[in-house]
């Protein structure tokens, strides 16, 4: 059983194109988040929702829309995509919002834009 | 803003030696996090220091909070090819709402 699933596990597109990028976790955690690790490994977050509420929200462009239909979802739209969007997105999960839950990634989407 | 720095950036080690990874905070933390990465995987938790000063072991992996929480160590003893990855230090301050800033990472490299 797959804690915490992405899908799709690569994504390459064009310039300009909306895409989405899905997350479950089936750990029965409270709070999801989406970051970002760019080709020098550099991780870092963008959003996180808490029971479906946002409560992280970076400065990101808001070209990036997250959605969390239910605290076992939380969904990422990307819209007119650029070039430096390429990176590896990583969802994660933890137990509770705040800073003693060790958090669970998923396997990551490489998204590739060309 | 917070800022939470890692050295060294890449660390070859020959099979068997030791080696140790620094995290350094431009603020106190509240906690501090450690996370390793396999090649083409994800990042996965490996401990968390709470209390000022506070040491814990996971087999060869020493994990040591600094006196005043703003600086960690990772100290693998004999290291091995299981080793590789990338290590990553997650450092959280008391404003943040749980936020954790990661280190730019370490990434280890093993020699047989």
């Amino acid at each position: 059983d797959t804690a915490v699933s992405q899908t799709p596990k690569y994504l390459v597109t064009q310039m300009g194109n909306d895409k989405s990028i899905k997350c479950e976790q089936n750990l029965g955690h409270d709070t999801m988040y989406w970051y970002k690790q760019d080709s020098k490994k550099f991780l870092k977050i963008m959003f996180s929702y808490n029971n479906k509420e946002l409560i992280i929200n970076e400065t990101v462009p808001n070209r990036f829309s997250p959605k969390s239909p239910d605290k076992a979802h939380l969904n990422l739209h990307i819209n007119s995509l650029e070039l430096g969007d390429s990176a590896v997105y990583f969802c994660a999960s933890s137990q509770a919002r705040g800073s003693y839950n060790e958090q669970f990634f998923g396997p990551g989407t490489r998204l590739t834009v060309l | 803003g917070q800022q939470v720095m890692q050295i060294p950036q890449y660390q070859h080690v020959q099979e068997g030696e030791d080696f140790t990874t620094y995290c350094n905070s431009s603020t106190t933390l509240s906690n501090i996090q450690w996370y390793k990465q396999r090649p083409g995987g994800h990042p996965v938790f490996l401990i968390q220091l709470v209390k000022s000063g506070e040491v814990k072991k996971q087999k060869r992996l020493t994990f040591q909070f600094g006196e005043a929480k703003k600086n960690s160590s990772l100290h693998i003893t004999a290291t091995q090819t299981t080793d590789v990855g990338t290590y990553f230090c997650a450092g959280v301050t008391t404003d943040s709402w749980g936020k954790l800033q990661f280190g730019s990472g370490t990434q280890v490299v093993v020699t047989p």
